[in-house]
């Protein structure tokens, strides 16, 4: 099946820094969605992107639907302690309503 | 987005136990979905919740294993059977966003077995 590798796998980072991470695929997707999750939660949505090229904002958080379809980049900009969490990418599988999550990219900033 | 609740939130079960884990939604949706989360894992899909049908698993999880009803559209259960400590995990649901291709995830079931 379609599989969706995420680097990295882990950033330790201070506050303040800029953060970047990537999602990518062998396979074409139609959608790339972004989820947070922090200790003890559900994954929480953050951005969807529909659209190849497709750039979206969300407060401090960006993310680009590239160009191939075959990846996606999650941006976050000046950094705070709440935004230490695991980052999952994922994607619709197959066209079908069934998500498929990269292994997720874990985030601790630093205060 | 829908306002997604879970029962338990956690529990500690010995192994050959059973345990249902309950996902009720504010909302009537149309589709809802359970995952696993094996300890620092991502999620896997374990099966589709159907209202006023079978569900529909995923490859390597079976009905014995995992039975799930779909009463209703804001409701569905999720049972861990037979458990061993193989089966600790994090057990969530979730709903479709409607049109989006999206999910909303409840805040998930922390299952230890001993």
């Amino acid at each position: 099946g379609q599989q969706l590798n995420q680097s990295p796998q882990s950033m330790f980072i201070q506050e303040g820094e800029d953060v970047s991470m990537n999602c990518t695929s062998s396979s074409i997707f139609n959608t790339w969605l972004w989820y947070k999750q922090e200790p003890g939660e559900g994954p929480v949505l953050l951005i969807a992107l529909y659209k190849a090229g497709e750039l979206t904002s969300n407060g401090r958080l960006t993310a680009q639907f590239g160009i191939t379809r075959k990846d996606s980049f999650l941006n976050i900009s000046a950094s705070i302690p709440s935004d230490v969490g695991i980052y999952f990418c994922a994607g619709p599988q197959g066209g079908s309503e069934k998500l498929v999550f990269g292994k997720g990219t874990k985030l601790t900033v630093n205060p | 987005s829908a306002v997604i609740s879970q029962k338990p939130s956690r529990d500690i079960c010995q192994r050959g136990t059973s345990l249902t884990i309950q996902c009720q939604v504010d909302s009537q949706v149309t589709m809802m979905f359970w995952y696993r989360q094996q300890p620092g894992q991502s999620l896997t899909l374990i099966a589709t919740a159907n209202q006023g049908s079978e569900a529909t698993y995923e490859s390597g999880f079976v009905i014995d294993k995992f039975p799930i009803s779909r009463p209703n559209l804001t409701f569905s259960t999720l049972t861990v059977s037979n458990m061993s400590p193989e089966d600790s995990s994090i057990y969530l649901c979730s709903v479709d966003g409607g049109t989006q291709e999206t999910q909303y995830f409840g805040p998930g079931t922390r299952l230890l077995v001993l």
